[in-house]
C-alpha cells in the first residue's frame, strides 16, 4: 500500500519559520494537501493542491511541492500554530486517494 | 454556517454493532461526495469510507472492508455509517468529512470541511 512519510516531530521558537516535509513516491503526479489538528478537535484544512490556501487560513501557511517532496511552511509561527500536521495524497494511480501521512508535532518553544 | 455534527458514538462489547449518523447544514449536501475518517487514541488520520454524491459509488478502506456500511440520505441531508462486527481496533473518533474532488492538471481530492467527531469505544 502507497505511504507518505512525514518527520513525527518539529520544534521552533516563535517568530521563526517551520518546515514540515511530506515525502511519496507518486507526490511528482498527485497533489498534496495538508489539515492541522489541534488537541481535542477537528482537523483543519489549511492547504490544498500543493500551495493553495483555503479562506480563513492565515497567511504564513504556505505550501510547495518539488519531486517526490511536498513542504508546509509557516512563517513567523504563532504558540497557537502549535499543532499535529496531517499531509494527504493519491497513489501513482489515483486508486487510493485518501491517503495520511503519520503526522508531524509541531511545538512552539 | 457549513456545518457537520456527528452522532451515535459510544461504548460496545466486540462483535457489537452501531450506526454512525452525520448532519449536514449550510450547504447543498447532494452536491458533495463525502467520507468518514477515524483517528485512534494517539494515532494519526486513517479514512474508512467514500460516498458519491448520489450514493452510486462506495469505497472502504481493506480494515473496514465486509464489516462497515457507508450511505446517504439526501432528503435527508444525513449521512450514516454502520458498523458491524465490531473490534478492539475499531476504537476510534469517527469525524465525517465534505469531499471537494475534481481534475485541473491533476485530480484532486482533499477534505474541506470536517465534524467534531464522535467516539467509538469497543471494550468488554
Amino acid at each position: 500500500s502507497y505511504e507518505l512519510t512525514q518527520p513525527p516531530s518539529v520544534s521552533v521558537s516563535p517568530g521563526q519559520t517551520a518546515r514540515i516535509t511530506c515525502s511519496g513516491d507518486a507526490l511528482p503526479k498527485q497533489y498534496a494537501y495538508w489539515y492541522q489538528q489541534k488537541p481535542g478537535q477537528a482537523p483543519v484544512l489549511v492547504i490544498y493542491k500543493d500551495s493553495e490556501r483555503p479562506s480563513g487560513i492565515p497567511e504564513r501557511f504556505s505550501g510547495s511541492s518539488s519531486g517526490t517532496t511536498v513542504t508546509l511552511t509557516i512563517s513567523g509561527v504563532q504558540a497557537e500554530d502549535e499543532a499535529d500536521y496531517y499531509c494527504q495524497s493519491a497513489d501513482s494511480s489515483g486508486t487510493y486517494p485518501w491517503v495520511f501521512g503519520g503526522g508531524t508535532k509541531l511545538t512552539v518553544l | 454556517e457549513v456545518q457537520l455534527v456527528e452522532s451515535g458514538g459510544g461504548l460496545v462489547q466486540p462483535g457489537g454493532s452501531l450506526r454512525l449518523s452525520c448532519a449536514a447544514s449550510g450547504f447543498t449536501f447532494s452536491s458533495y461526495e463525502m467520507n468518514w475518517v477515524r483517528q485512534a487514541p494517539g494515532k494519526g488520520l486513517e479514512w474508512v469510507s467514500y460516498i458519491s454524491s448520489s450514493g452510486s459509488t462506495i469505497y472502504y478502506a481493506d480494515s473496514v472492508k465486509g464489516r462497515f456500511t457507508i450511505s446517504r440520505d439526501n432528503a435527508k441531508n444525513s449521512l450514516y455509517l454502520q458498523m458491524n462486527s465490531l473490534r478492539a481496533e475499531d476504537t476510534a473518533v469517527y469525524y465525517c468529512a465534505r469531499v471537494n474532488s475534481g481534475y485541473d492538471s491533476y485530480y484532486y481530492y482533499y477534505m474541506d470541511v470536517w465534524g467534531k467527531g464522535t467516539t467509538v469505544t469497543v471494550s468488554s
